[in-house]
């Protein structure tokens, strides 16, 4: 399967853990995407790399959020000191030059995170 | 700030009938995207739509950008059960091409 992958698909976990999600872009895509999706929402841009070097961060990302990207293919997102109000649909996405037109954006399946 | 408007929001309708959902904006668009979600799933990329005016098809599945690339539709002719799913429109836009949403259209065919 050449597609994006998540993982892990589900995370559970305490207020006040540390938690980290991990995104496999498609190989040739160097752009990298996250957003975080509540229910009956639509995704949340949160920030974007493009190869190793994060370009764009959300003003709605706190200093909890940190991301990285450190050879350019896979990506961390990691939040300290979870909160309830993490727990959301967290999607990475990938794009690159390929296609027509615009820089066509391909999800993951997601992680899903849910805080307690 | 950019905004993407999507209507309706909720759609039950019968087998065969036909439907339209609406994205509109007051912002230019470089392009504007067309998602299909299932629940607990990433979204997955239906259409493209990158020239004002263009049409594009996808089976029964009609896909217009308009003139000015502020707005676009998505048209399903003849829906089925199967069409079922939450649809997202996202607008291309700025220079790192970060997409924003509209808040999807919860669609709803019945058998």
């Amino acid at each position: 399967d050449t597609g994006v992958s998540q993982n892990p698909r589900h995370k559970i976990t305490k207020r006040g853990q540390n938690v980290t999600f991990r995104c496999d872009p498609i190989s040739e895509h160097n752009r990298l995407y996250w957003y975080r999706q509540t229910l009956g929402q639509g995704p949340e841009f949160l920030t974007y790399f493009q190869n190793e070097a994060q370009l764009e961060k959300s003003r709605l990302l706190s200093d909890r959020f940190s991301a990285e990207r450190p050879k350019g293919s896979f990506s961390t997102l990691e939040i300290q000191r979870t909160e309830q109000g993490d727990s959301a649909m967290y999607l990475c996405a990938s794009s690159g030059s390929l296609g027509t037109g615009g820089y066509e954006q391909y999800f993951g399946p997601g992680t899903r995170l849910t805080v307690t | 700030t950019q905004l993407l408007e999507q209507s309706p929001q909720f759609l039950s309708i019968q087998e065969g009938e036909n439907l339209t959902v609406y994205c509109n904006s007051s912002s230019v668009f470089s392009s504007l995207q067309w998602y299909r979600q299932e629940p607990g799933e990433g979204p997955v990329l239906l259409v493209t739509v990158v020239t004002g005016g263009e049409v594009k098809k996808l089976k029964r599945l009609t896909f217009q950008f308009g003139d000015a690339r502020k707005d676009s539709s998505l048209h399903i002719t003849a829906a089925q059960p199967g069409d079922t799913g939450l649809y997202l429109c996202a607008g291309e836009a700025g220079n790192n091409r970060k997409l924003i949403w509209g808040l999807g259209t919860s669609l709803a065919v019945n058998p």
